[in-house]
């Protein structure tokens, strides 16, 4: 079974702190993505990246970063974390073989973030 | 641009009453990939289906059945004799060329409720 993994479920921070969120996947997946969910919106892509080092923006890139040392591992940064930031984070990874588009997204159970 | 409207904000049914969920999407591309997600209150977003734009067949997975039609932009997905279990948010999500890459696009998901 695939299985992605976020670092907290819950997490609380302050306005202004340097917020890292890390995913793990272990199904050797080339794709990875960052999302955010908010009531009302649905989920909004902030980053992906399609293999080690790479990254594309999003729909809502502005106020994060990413970073994509390792296959199985992207992590999502705020730099300098505000309280419009508080909300689900969802990660996510997908194969890449053939038609990536084509291919599910697997999900990881979220961090919810709460910037005071 | 691409998009997907899930018109149905929130549905509350009686247990083993049947239940459709509604999903139009717009995409200029001719190649392209419908999902559905289940999100349970637990979090984690589970794929439950994938068409791609060439196949219009109709599939049913036990109580589950898919009806997917072209030439209304239509992918909707019918739970019949819903069970309390079913109760969470369901997402669709189209897949369709942004760039040079495939890019998941959601809709901001139906909250079921089914009450026994």
């Amino acid at each position: 079974d695939v299985k992605v993994t976020q670092s907290s479920r819950y997490l609380v921070k302050r306005t202004g702190e340097k917020v890292f969120l890390e995913c793990v996947q272990d199904m050797d997946h080339e794709n990875m993505f960052w999302y955010r969910q908010d009531p009302g919106l649905g989920l909004r892509l902030i980053y992906f990246s399609y293999d080690v080092k790479m990254k594309e923006k999003g729909d809502i890139p502005e106020g994060y970063s990413v970073s994509r040392e390792k296959k199985e591992r992207f992590s999502l940064i705020l730099e300098s974390a505000s309280t419009n930031q508080t909300s689900m984070y969802l990660c996510a990874s997908s194969l890449s073989t053939g038609t990536s588009g084509y291919n599910e997204q697997f999900f990881g159970p979220g961090t919810r973030l709460t910037v005071l | 641009a691409q998009k997907v409207t899930q018109a149905q904000t929130e549905i509350s049914v009686v247990e083993k009453e049947d239940v459709t969920l509604d999903c139009v999407y717009e995409t200029r591309d001719t190649t392209y990939y419908l999902f559905w997600y289940k999100q349970p209150p637990s979090g984690e977003l589970v794929f439950l289906i994938r068409r791609n734009s060439f196949d219009e067949q109709n599939e049913i997975s036990g109580r589950y059945s898919w009806n997917f039609q072209k030439s209304t932009s239509s992918f909707n997905f019918t739970i019949t004799a819903s069970q309390v279990v079913d109760s969470a948010v369901y997402f669709c999500a189209l897949s369709a060329l942004w760039g040079s890459n495939y890019k998941l696009t959601f809709g901001k998901g139906t909250l079921l409720t089914v009450n026994p």
